[in-house]
């Protein structure tokens, strides 16, 4: 049973860089049928996607998002990671992470618990 | 970015009921690319429907989705204790981008 886990700092002060890890087990990270997201909902909010990264390391960002997003993949420790840079208020939200089946486009169907990350001096 | 509108933004029912969810998109998605998702409160998302119509795995069958073009509906036949709780569409023909969500509580 594939199972998703984020980990990181729950707190980060304005203006710098905001960390997460996105550990995946029950199942390969490399798998060429699944890609990796990261989704956001800001508290009482809707959710928001923020990017898609493949093993390969290939990604596919929200526009909105895509100057201040980046995405990587460690396969040796089988776990996917987001870096969003300049953050600012606007970008306090419980994050998680998620697996798409088959393809960029397709649903997501698998989810972590999801971490809140509060963005405060 | 194809905006994805749902409508109402409560929807209060009692145990039995209908619940009858609309999701609008600002422009045509295609039937493979629309998605349902259901979240309850310190949970995260859990996908219900996608390509319009295909249950995922697990979901009961009162749960059923239609529609076309721009405009999408999930509804519940019967709503059990269980499904109160917060939906939302997605599309992810152009983008991902996600409704603001329907609110199903108990009335």
């Amino acid at each position: 049973q594939l199972q998703l886990q984020e980990s990181g700092p729950g707190l980060a002060k304005p203006s710098e860089t905001l960390s997460l890890t996105c550990t995946v087990s029950g199942g390969s990270i490399s798998s060429t049928n699944s890609y990796w997201a990261w989704v956001r909902q800001p508290p009482g909010k809707g959710l928001e996607w923020i990017g898609s990264v493949y093993y390969t390391g290939s990604t596919y960002y929200y526009p909105s998002l895509q100057s201040r997003v980046t995405m990587s993949v460690d396969t040796s420790n089988n776990h996917f990671s987001l870096k969003l840079t300049s953050v600012t208020a606007a970008d306090t939200a419980v994050y998680y992470c998620a697996r798409i089946n088959r393809s960029w486009f397709d649903p997501f169907d698998i989810w972590g618990q999801g971490t809140m990350v509060t963005v405060s001096s | 970015e194809i905006v994805l509108t749902q409508s109402p933004g409560t929807l209060s029912l009692s145990p039995g009921e209908r619940a009858t969810l609309s999701c609008r998109a600002s422009q045509s998605v295609s039937r493979k690319y629309l998605a349902w998702y259901q979240q309850k409160p310190g949970q995260a998302p859990r996908l219900l429907i996608y390509a319009v119509s295909t249950r995922a795995t697990g979901i009961p069958d009162r749960f059923s989705g239609s529609g076309s073009g721009t405009d999408f509906t999930l509804t519940i036949s019967r709503v059990e204790p269980e499904d109160f709780a917060v939906y939302y569409c997605q599309q992810f023909g152009t983008s991902h981008t996600f409704g603001g969500g329907t609110k199903v509580e108990i009335k």
